[in-house]
């Protein structure tokens, strides 16, 4: 199974700043996306990022607010721009590991970085 | 549209009780995937279990068992013998052939056992 770390864990950031988050992954991967859980809520995708390709956002996620990075197939970031209160959550990045009937296995997941804005 | 209901927002209950959680999906899929995850307090979320359509054998692991009824559109969750750790909030959640893998989440269900 793939084992996920993300930095930093936790952080209090002032609005209006911007906090660039890390996902490396111990094996390589195709895809890793990025979840928010906002305090008391479910989790939601923000996006799916593939190696090579530009991330591909959900609906209510734009790119200029969370631009993220693929450089290999091992890491991913994650950034959040100009930060309001109401970006405080927790952000997890996600990897999935392939059975060989070519369906999903396992989603695994991060620890999640916990984020407070002030 | 693919959704997730988890109709139990929190339940309560005794060590040593039974417990069974609620999960209703939709999908126009024919082929999709069906999981558990429980996050505890501590944040991270842990896989439980992944089922796909075709597959509609309940399943369970010591304490744990699910039961997978297409006819209803249904997974439920048990927990038997329930225990202080099992305190947590559990996910269930929907993927589905086209969309990525990508997982649909269900709003939860927070548990708390009582000693």
């Amino acid at each position: 199974s793939a084992v996920i770390s993300q930095k930093p864990s936790r952080d209090i950031c002032q609005r209006g700043t911007s906090l660039t988050i890390q996902c490396q992954v111990d094996s390589q991967v195709t895809m890793m996306f990025w979840y928010r859980q906002q305090p008391g809520q479910s989790l939601t995708l923000i996006a799916t990022a593939n190696q090579g390709s530009e991330a591909t956002y959900e609906s209510g996620f734009v790119i200029d607010k969370f631009p993220i990075s693929r450089p290999n197939l091992t890491f991913s970031t994650l950034t959040v721009s100009n930060m309001s209160p109401e970006d405080s959550s927790i952000y997890l990045c996600s990897v999935e590991d392939w059975d060989v009937a070519g369906g999903p296995y396992e989603q695994y997941f991060g620890p999640g970085t916990r984020l407070t804005v002030t | 549209a693919q959704k997730v209901t988890q109709a139990q927002t929190e339940i309560s209950v005794v060590e040593k009780e039974d417990v069974t959680l609620d999960c209703v999906y939709e999908t126009r899929d024919t082929t999709y995937y069906l999981f558990w995850y429980k996050q505890p307090p501590s944040g991270e979320l842990v896989f439980l279990i992944r089922r796909n359509s075709f597959d509609e054998q309940n399943e369970i692991s010591g304490r744990y068992s699910w039961n997978f009824q297409k006819s209803t559109s249904s997974f439920n969750f048990t927990i038997t013998a329930s225990q202080v750790v099992d305190s947590a909030v559990y996910f269930c959640a929907l993927t589905f052939s086209g969309g990525y893998n990508k997982l649909i989440f269900g709003a939860g269900t927070r548990l708390a056992v009582h000693p």
